[in-house]
């Protein structure tokens, strides 16, 4: 069974259009992460999520929304999508904020055209 | 501001030999956390080991293992026994207890040759 999940693995768009990215976390944990990683392979958070609440807002453009329907999900709206947005994106989770150790999806490479 | 620091881009150690992977790291926090993580080239994240600050005693998971100096805010991690499956970036990574935040080293790019 995947611990923590994403969809698409894969996502090509052309820039100015709208996508999501959605992950879904079975370890029953209560925060869940968004994560970018660049070109040079450099991995910078961007979101995070305690029970629903958002704790964690990053220096990110607006464009990007976070989504936490419930505890064992959060998606990742992005408007308007640039060049530069291209990159591949990690979902993780665990048990709290601060103390454990934090389980990664598969990512998502998403390709802005 | 925390910072983590990769000071090797690259290394290459030969199958079956140790290879230590240095990382220093900066922050004014006494309570944290440090992990090591390995990303393979399928893009998934893995959790190799992890060590708590407050914790004098070095953290070892079989063939893996740290050397953690928190004075000189040191965390290494030493691969005994390298084999092929361990060839992977290796990202060093703090956890700060304030934040919650995940701070990620640049990476090390490790190259196992059989």
């Amino acid at each position: 069974d995947t611990a923590v999940s994403q969809t698409p693995k894969y996502l090509v768009t052309q820039m100015g259009n709208d996508k999501s990215i959605k992950c879904e976390q079975n370890l029953g944990h209560d925060t869940m992460y968004w994560y970018k990683q660049d070109s040079k392979k450099f991995l910078k958070i961007m979101f995070s999520y305690n029970n629903k609440e958002l704790i964690i807002n990053e220096t990110v453009p607006n464009r990007f929304s976070p989504k936490s329907p419930d505890k064992a999900h959060l998606n990742l709206h992005i408007n308007s999508l640039e060049l530069g947005d291209s990159a591949v994106y990690f979902c993780a989770s665990s048990q709290g904020l601060a103390v454990y150790e934090q389980f990664f999806g598969p990512g998502t490479r998403l390709t802005v055209l | 501001a925390q910072t983590v620091t990769q000071s090797q881009p690259e290394m290459s150690v030969q199958e079956a030999e140790t290879v230590t992977l240095s990382c220093t790291y900066d922050t004014s926090e006494s309570d944290y956390y440090l992990f090591w993580y390995k990303q393979p080239p399928s893009r998934q994240m893995i959790l190799v080991i992890r060590q708590e600050a407050y914790k004098q005693q070095n953290a070892t998971e079989n063939r893996f293992s740290v050397n953690f100096q928190k004075a000189a805010k040191s965390f290494s991690l030493k691969i005994s026994d390298s084999q092929l499956g361990d060839a992977a970036m290796y990202f060093c990574v703090l956890l700060s207890s304030n934040t919650g935040k995940l701070i990620f080293g640049q990476g090390t790019t490790l190259q196992v040759k059989p």
